[in-house]
């Protein structure tokens, strides 16, 4: 199994409170990818990370931000939790080789609820 | 821009029966990739297989086929005599090759329910 941990596995918050999750790999891959998880919407990319420090939006990025210091940790916080982000979070890794594209590698998730 | 369509959002069959989870994808790349994952009740994202766009051959392992025609944009998966430990929610994606990084688009995914 993928050496990924997320932290913490679940979280109550209130509105209006900062909230980081933290996404841990043991693996040294270099891509890394925030997702959540919505009933009827699947998975959404939230923010991906090529690399330390090399960081992307994916397609509902609003409301939040991501920090890559270290190749083995990928912050995502929210700034100001609203009761819309309330979700089950996923971080996924995947290694990067020459030539082919591999899948992904997903944590266990962290489910976050903001009253 | 990427899109993963997976229409059926959720099926239901009778064990032994089988079962084809349909995926539309959209892009404008001509070097892609396309993903299924499968998430069993317990929540855990599983890979099932991977298939890039130069490659068009239908896979199978076991019970699961694949079937990828580039011709209509789909990525269809056949369950062969489904069986209960089936039961799980399914999701297709797609990653574009681009020079930041593999963005990677789900599909909102089909639950599939199997009845013994």
């Amino acid at each position: 199994d993928a050496g990924i941990t997320q932290s913490p596995r679940h979280k109550v918050t209130e509105t209006g409170t900062p909230v980081t999750l933290r996404c841990h790999q043991t693996e040294n891959h270099r891509y890394m990818y925030w997702y959540r998880q919505d009933p009827g919407h699947g998975l959404r990319l939230i923010h991906y990370s090529y690399g330390v420090k090399d960081t992307d939006k994916g397609e509902v990025s609003d409301g939040y931000s991501v920090s890559r210091s270290k190749t083995e940790d990928f912050l995502l916080t929210l700034e100001s939790a609203t009761s819309s982000q309330t979700s089950v979070y996923f971080c996924a890794i995947r290694e990067g080789t020459s030539g082919i594209l591999n899948e992904q590698f997903f944590g266990p998730g962290t489910r976050l609820t903001v009253l | 821009a990427q899109k993963v369509t997976q229409a059926q959002t959720e099926i239901s069959v009778v064990e032994k029966e089988d079962v084809t989870l349909d995926c539309v994808y959209e892009t404008r790349d001509t070097t892609y990739y396309l993903f299924w994952y499968k998430q069993p009740p317990s929540g855990e994202l599983v890979f099932l297989i991977r298939r890039n766009s130069f490659d068009e051959q239908n896979e199978i392992s076991g019970r699961y086929s694949w079937n990828f025609q580039k011709s209509t944009s789909s990525f269809n998966f056949t369950i062969t005599a489904s069986q209960v430990v089936d039961s799980a929610v399914y999701f297709c994606a797609l990653s574009e090759v681009n020079p930041g990084g593999f963005k990677t688009i789900f599909g909102a995914g089909t639950r599939l329910f199997v009845k013994a």
